[in-house]
Formats: C-alpha cells, sequence, structure tokens
C-alpha cells in the first residue's frame, strides 16, 4: 500500500461547483497534516493544516478521520483560480524531526 | 525578499558530468530539505538537514551528495549525471515545528539531463 494515497484525477469542473478531495493514508503514527497547492511548474505550496476537529479557511474546508486515516478537502463555490494540483501530505514518522510524505495530487480544472 | 532560493532554475547538461544545485533560506528555520519531483509528478525526500546535519537520507545513489556549509543553505552535488535524473528538484525549510506549519518550498530546479 503506497503511503499517501489520493483520489485519481482530473476533476474538471464549472465555476462555482463544490468539489471533494480524499487521502488515506497508511502510517498509523502520522501526527501532522496538510493540503498543498502546487500550480503547474510551479513549487507546492502550503494550502492548509488540517486539524482533528475539521478546520474550515474561507471556501475551503479539511476533515481528517484518524481512525480510517482518512483526510478530506472541501472547496466550495469553485474559481477559475483554483485550477491547481492539490497533494495531500502526512508527516512520515512521529516526533519533531519527521519528514513530509506527498501523496501523487489530484489536478483540478475549473472551467468557465 | 526571496525566503527559499535555489539556483540555477533551469539546468541542461550531458550525461556524466557533474553539477551542483544551490539552497538558501532566510527564514532563520533549522531544517532543509531536498525533494525530486520526477515525470510523473511525485514529489519524494531525497535528504533532510537540522542544523548542519544530516538527518534523513532516503534511497538515493550515493552519486548524490547534499553539503550543509550552515543552517541556512543546503546545496546538492550530482556526481556522473545519468538520464534518468532527469527531474525537478526542490528544497525546502522548516523550523522546529516545521511538522505543525509545513515547510516552505523554493520554485525549483529544473534538471534536464541529455
Amino acid at each position: 500500500r503506497k503511503e499517501v494515497e489520493q483520489d485519481p484525477g482530473p476533476f474538471n469542473v464549472p465555476e462555482g461547483a463544490t468539489v471533494a478531495f480524499n487521502c488515506t493514508y497508511s502510517n498509523s503514527a502520522s501526527q501532522s497534516f496538510f493540503w498543498y497547492r502546487q500550480d503547474c511548474r510551479k513549487e507546492p505550496k502550503l494550502l492548509m493544516s488540517v486539524y482533528s476537529s475539521g478546520n474550515e479557511d474561507g471556501r475551503f474546508t479539511a476533515q481528517l478521520n484518524r481512525a480510517s486515516q482518512y483526510i478530506s478537502l472541501l472547496i466550495r463555490d469553485s474559481k477559475l483560480s483554483d485550477s491547481a494540483t492539490y497533494l495531500c501530505v502526512v508527516t512520515g514518522y512521529g516526533g519533531s524531526q519527521g519528514n513530509l510524505i506527498f501523496g501523487k495530487g489530484t489536478k483540478l480544472s475549473v472551467k468557465p | 525578499d526571496t525566503a527559499v532560493s535555489q539556483t540555477p532554475k533551469y539546468l541542461v547538461t550531458q550525461m556524466g558530468n557533474d553539477k551542483s544545485i544551490k539552497c538558501e533560506q532566510n527564514l532563520g528555520h533549522d531544517t532543509m530539505y531536498w525533494y525530486k519531483q520526477d515525470s510523473k509528478k511525485f514529489l519524494k525526500i531525497m535528504f533532510s538537514y537540522n542544523n548542519k546535519e544530516l538527518i534523513i537520507n532516503e534511497t538515493v545513489p550515493n552519486r548524490f551528495s547534499p553539503k550543509s556549509p550552515d543552517k541556512a543553505h543546503l546545496n546538492l552535488h550530482i556526481n556522473s549525471l545519468e538520464l534518468g535524473d532527469s527531474a525537478v528538484y526542490f528544497c525546502a525549510s522548516s523550523s522546529r515545528d516545521g511538522l505543525d506549519y509545513g515547510y516552505t518550498f523554493g520554485s525549483g530546479t529544473r534538471l534536464t539531463v541529455v
């Protein structure tokens, strides 16, 4: 089983749509979880951290289910500028000096 | 000011050559990393340094040698380049609490070996 698995893409949605991405991870010792965004030919940028209680940042909502080792990202009222690849990221090891394990990403394309 | 800067941005070189990629961060972070993103867009860690000490060394050919002269710099030297080394190499840095706040990435070095 891969360490971080994401929905196969691409997702092609119209502007204003709600879209959800899912991710599962294999390491039950993972302590921190993130969603990153990567635009074409650019570096990954942190979109948001994911907390056990769930968290929201504007149109973006992230959820974590530790028991199922499952993470989700919901984007409401999608904009053209949301078009990018979304990377699910978890820590590889416990402690303060672990590293981040990236999923392969799900490509989102928002159309007018 | 760029937080994590890498040079060069593009690198085209012949098989068998030796090349270096430089990375500098001005964020005061303790930990720096090298990641490789291959043609399938899979981003995988290569090395991690904390205060100039090697912390993580994933299964990477020993042709790749990281060097950290101080905690603000982490360079990557590659000997005897091979076609399969073609990829985008990203440098990143984090504070000791990077696992809470994530990493800051450089803009990447696109290496093409011909």
